[in-house]
């Protein structure tokens, strides 16, 4: 089975510009969560989707949005960007809904520069 | 609520030589622990959780960990470490949210350095 996938790679933006990151779970996964991860406060849980609602958030703000496809696949987007958004964006997919302690497979992750 | 505690942010040992990341939680309920792995411009791999099934649990690559309940603990141990262990690794705990949902936080981070 193929990995989980995350489009782009890497991307570079301005301040003030708005973003949207793309991922794919695993195939048969219907659970998808966003992380952000950066040097000075880790790794930190955004949110999850599940049968196209969001189940689960972290506390971002409402700047961060995302959404779930009827294909499983996410989108995150990130409006009014700021240099404090400078990150690795990981995307998680995992078999079902996060009531059991499934375990999450991650992506590679996007890496998001904001200048 | 729960947390995660890794006591060591960086650990160095001798290829060859045993390897011990520490970790300690705290969560309000019967939490699943996993440890994962980051080699540098990866994502995460699983390297082995904790279901409440056996407290000594058998991950990849020989790695393995032991659930203590009474020390609120889950080490990661390796009896031999290799050049290709170097990497970051993060313990981390599933457990239920205000929501009734559950959602997992992520410790801080170990950085381990393997010596030839």
């Amino acid at each position: 089975k193929a990995g989980v996938t995350q489009t782009p790679r890497y991307l570079i933006k301005t301040r003030g510009q708005q973003v949207t990151l793309s991922c794919s779970p695993i195939s048969g996964h219907r659970s998808v969560s966003w992380y952000q991860q950066t040097p000075g406060q880790g790794l930190q849980f955004l949110f999850e989707y599940f049968s196209e609602t969001q189940r689960n958030k972290g506390n971002f703000p409402g700047r961060f949005s995302g959404r779930q496809f009827s294909n499983s696949r996410s989108e995150m987007n990130v409006s009014t960007l700021e240099l404090g958004d400078s990150a690795l964006y990981l995307c998680a997919s995992s078999p079902r809904t996060s009531g059991s302690p499934d375990t999450q497979y991650f992506g590679p992750g996007t890496r998001l520069t904001v200048l | 609520a729960q947390s995660v505690t890794q006591l060591d942010s960086h650990v160095s040992v001798s290829e060859g030589t045993p390897v011990l990341l520490r970790c300690n939680y705290s969560s309000s309920y019967s939490p699943s622990l996993f440890w994962y792995v980051q080699h540098p411009n990866k994502g995460l791999q699983l390297l082995l959780k904790y279901t409440s099934a056996a407290t000594l649990v058998k991950g990849i690559n020989g790695f393995e960990a032991e659930f203590k309940k009474s020390e609120t603990s889950f080490h990661l141990t390796k009896p031999s470490a290799h050049m290709s262990d170097a990497a970051e690794y993060f313990c981390v705990v599933s457990d239920l949210k205000d929501t009734g949902r559950r959602a997992l936080t992520f410790g801080s981070g170990t950085r381990l350095q393997v010596q030839p």
